[in-house]
């Protein structure tokens, strides 16, 4: 078990450019999660994948934000045309579906959007 | 909505004092409630869990107790240690494990 593990571990890039993340789950997760945290917030749920479907999306998800598990391993989360309020930290979690299993994060992709 | 209120930090305190960081939910049922830690640098590590009330989580010398009279889901550390000093989350799931978390509280702690 090697753990959930997302790359790059920082990313800057320009306003106005597209940026794409990934995540690599614990591979006997079949629930995949995304989450943003921007600094002295705690996390804040973007959107979570169930094997291969993508189940549900947050509000905060706007339309310039887009992310794929496309064989319901690693996933993939994309942002185009970024903006400086994409600035936060992303993170990714794993867990086996069931209301009590934890969630395994990973060590997280800083943004920064200059 | 269901959220977690936490008690707002730093919180400092010297090393092998006793530590309580305050948390009260709000949710329909009874969730189960989770306590998660972040060390500098990292991400997120499930600390201790409650999975009903009156269940005593611990983990690391670390202890929660789920009180459903109260809403509250308080840490407790008898003793910190400087290798403590992180930022510690509530959270509780809010349907197929989508957690929501508190703000957090940064821990402080001085040899």
């Amino acid at each position: 078990d090697t753990g959930v593990s997302q790359d790059p571990r920082h990313k800057i890039t320009k306003r106005g450019q597209n940026v794409t993340f990934r995540c690599d789950p614990i591979s006997e997760h079949n629930r995949l999660y995304w989450y943003r945290q921007t600094l002295g917030q705690g996390p804040e749920f973007l959107t979570y994948f169930q094997n291969e479907a993508q189940l549900e999306k947050s509000r905060l998800l706007s339309d310039r934000f887009s992310a794929e598990r496309p064989k319901g391993s690693f996933s993939t989360l994309e942002i185009q045309r970024t903006e400086q309020g994409d600035s936060a930290m992303y993170l990714c979690a794993s867990s086996f579906a069931g209301d009590n299993s934890p969630l395994h994060f990973g060590n997280g992709t800083r943004l920064t959007v200059t | 909505g269901d959220s977690v209120t936490q008690m707002e930090g730093p919180v400092t305190l010297s090393e092998e004092a006793f530590l309580t960081i305050n948390c009260t939910y709000t949710a329909t049922g009874y969730p189960s409630l989770f306590w998660y830690v972040q060390y500098p640098g990292e991400g997120l590590q499930l600390l201790l869990k409650a999975t009903k009330a009156d269940d005593k989580g611990s983990n690391k010398g670390f202890e929660a107790t789920y009180r459903k009279e109260t809403t509250s889901f308080h840490l407790e550390k008898g003793s910190v240690q400087v290798s403590d000093s992180a930022v510690y989350f509530c959270a509780l799931p809010t349907g197929f494990q989508k957690l929501v978390f508190g703000t957090g509280t940064r821990l402080l702690v001085s040899p």
